[in-house]
């Protein structure tokens, strides 16, 4: 059973635009979101993360989006940039473990 | 910030032999890793948990005779695929927790092709 749900599997967006990714998550045990950015090639880096006490966070050009009652979070990426195309992974996990749920990824392409 | 090094970036085998990933925490410990394979275009699919000073845990699927895992030490944890034929080719990736759990830093993933 998939415990992270990742929407949409890809996603082309303008350069300048914005790219929004959702994911939604069933445990409410889970209390660290995590965001990964992997580029071809490589290992998944860390790109932003939230906790549930607060309903959003920004970083630069990344923003989460925290909906406890819904049990969703999504990324948005604001003025969309082609270094940004490479897949997005949401995660899940409780403080009181070391597993870490992963979404199934979206493979974001921005066209310049 | 929290380093994963993962050695070799990418190798190339014969069938019938084993080759030996490596995964290091430089800086910080980790009594805890993770090793993930991922097909192409595809999500993380967790193989198993190496646990420093104990056996690895893996997950259902995982054959634990050809996909050995060693913790040999607190920033140290190796995964040899024995015996690698051809469907064994993929990108692992291994991981470990930083302080508290949060957040998990990944290696930069080995390219295994099996000829």
């Amino acid at each position: 059973q998939q415990q992270v749900k990742q929407s949409p599997q890809s996603l082309i967006v303008q350069k300048g635009g914005i790219s929004i990714i959702n994911c939604a998550y069933e445990n409410t045990a889970f209390d660290y979101f995590p965001w990964y950015q992997q580029f071809p090639g490589k290992g998944p880096a860390l790109l932003i993360a939230i906790r549930p006490d607060v309903s959003e966070k920004k970083e630069g050009r990344f923003t989460i989006s925290f909906n406890k009652s819904a049990k969703q979070f999504s990324l948005h990426i604001m003025d969309s940039q082609p270094g940004d195309s490479a897949t997005y992974f949401c995660a899940a996990s409780m403080s009181t473990g070391n597993q870490f749920y992963f979404g199934t990824g979206t493979s974001l392409t921005v066209i310049p | 910030g929290a380093v994963v090094s993962q050695h070799p970036s990418w190798v190339i085998c014969k069938s019938g032999t084993s080759v030996k990933i490596e995964c290091r925490s430089l800086d910080f410990q980790a009594t805890t890793m993770f090793w993930y394979r991922q097909f192409p275009k595809q999500s993380l699919m967790l193989m198993a948990t190496s646990n420093e000073g104990s056996k690895a845990t893996y997950e259902q699927g995982v054959e634990k005779d050809k996909f050995l895992i060693n913790h040999a030490s607190l920033t140290l944890s190796t995964l040899t695929v024995t015996s690698a034929h051809p469907e064994d080719s993929s990108f692992y990736i291994c991981s470990a927790p930083g302080t508290g759990g949060s957040p998990l830093h990944f290696g930069n993933g080995t390219r295994l092709t099996v000829t």
